[in-house]
C-alpha cells in the first residue's frame, strides 16, 4: 500500500518482556516520527529521524525505550523489560521532507498490552 | 502546563447542525497548526495546515481558520459520517528539535441522523 504500515498491530506481552514495533513509513519519506497514546489522549512525541540519524530523542520516557532506523527506511521502536505503565498504542508517522513543517502521515499503530 | 488546549472535550450535533471546534496555544515561534481526524482504532488522518494568522483551509465541509492565539475547525451541515476525534497539533520553534508534534486531547464529534 501507499501508506504507513505498521506491526504487529496487536501485542499481548508479560511484564519484564522485551518487544519489538516495526514501522514502514511511505516509500521515500526522509522523515520518521514515533509517539505514544494513552486512552483518550492525544499523542505524545517519542523520537524523530531524519533518514537513518535519529536527531531528536528527547521524548523517550525512559533508557528501556530505544529506536533505530539503520539504512533510513524501516524504523524499530523496541521497549525493554517492559511494564505495565508502557501500555499504549505506539504511533509512527512520515513525512516527505527534512522540513520541520510537512504534513506527518501516521500508521494505524501499534497496540501494546503488558499484563 | 498544556500548551495545546482543545475545546468542547465532546459535541454532539445534529445532522446538519452546523459547529466549530476550537484550539488555543500558549506557544511562540509557530512553526505550524495542523488538524487531523482520528477513527477509533485508526490513525490520525492528515487536514490541514495552517502557518500563520489569517490564514484559512477549507476541505468539503470543514475550514480551519488560525489567529496568534487559536484555531477554530468550523463544521458545515455536519453528516454522520464525520464523526470522529478531531485532533489539534502545533510545531514551534523551540519544542525539541522543532519537529515534533504536540497534540492538544482531542474533541470527539458526534453527528447523529
Amino acid at each position: 500500500g501507499a501508506g504507513v504500515s505498521q506491526s504487529p498491530r496487536y501485542k499481548v506481552a508479560k511484564r519484564g518482556q522485551d518487544v519489538a514495533l516495526r514501522c514502514d513509513p511511505i516509500s521515500g519519506h526522509v522523515s520518521l516520527f514515533w509517539y505514544q497514546q494513552a486512552l483518550g489522549q492525544g499523542p505524545e512525541f517519542l523520537t524523530y529521524f531524519q533518514n537513518e540519524a535519529q536527531l531528536d530523542k528527547s521524548g523517550l520516557p525512559s533508557d528501556r525505550f530505544f529506536a533505530e532506523r539503520p539504512e533510513g527506511s524501516v524504523s524499530t521502536l523496541k521497549i525493554q523489560r517492559t511494564q505495565q505503565e508502557d501500555s499504549a498504542v505506539y504511533l509512527c508517522a512520515s513525512s516527505s521532507s527534512g522540513l520541520s513543517n510537512q504534513p506527518q502521515h501516521f500508521g494505524d499503530g501499534t497496540r501494546l498490552s503488558i499484563l | 502546563e498544556d500548551q495545546v488546549t482543545q475545546s468542547p472535550e465532546a459535541l454532539r450535533l445534529q445532522e446538519g447542525e452546523s459547529s466549530s471546534l476550537n484550539c488555543s496555544y500558549t506557544v511562540s515561534g509557530l512553526r505550524g497548526l495542523f488538524w487531523y481526524r482520528q477513527d477509533p482504532g485508526k490513525g490520525p488522518e492528515f487536514l490541514f495546515t495552517l502557518y500563520s494568522a489569517g490564514e484559512e483551509k477549507e476541505k468539503e465541509r470543514l475550514k480551519a481558520t488560525l489567529t496568534k492565539k487559536e484555531s477554530f475547525l468550523h463544521i458545515t451541515a455536519p453528516k454522520p459520517e464525520d464523526s470522529a476525534t478531531y485532533l489539534c497539533a502545533v510545531q514551534w520553534e523551540s519544542r525539541n528539535s522543532g519537529y515534533a508534534l504536540n497534540f492538544g486531547k482531542g474533541t470527539s464529534l458526534l453527528v447523529t441522523p
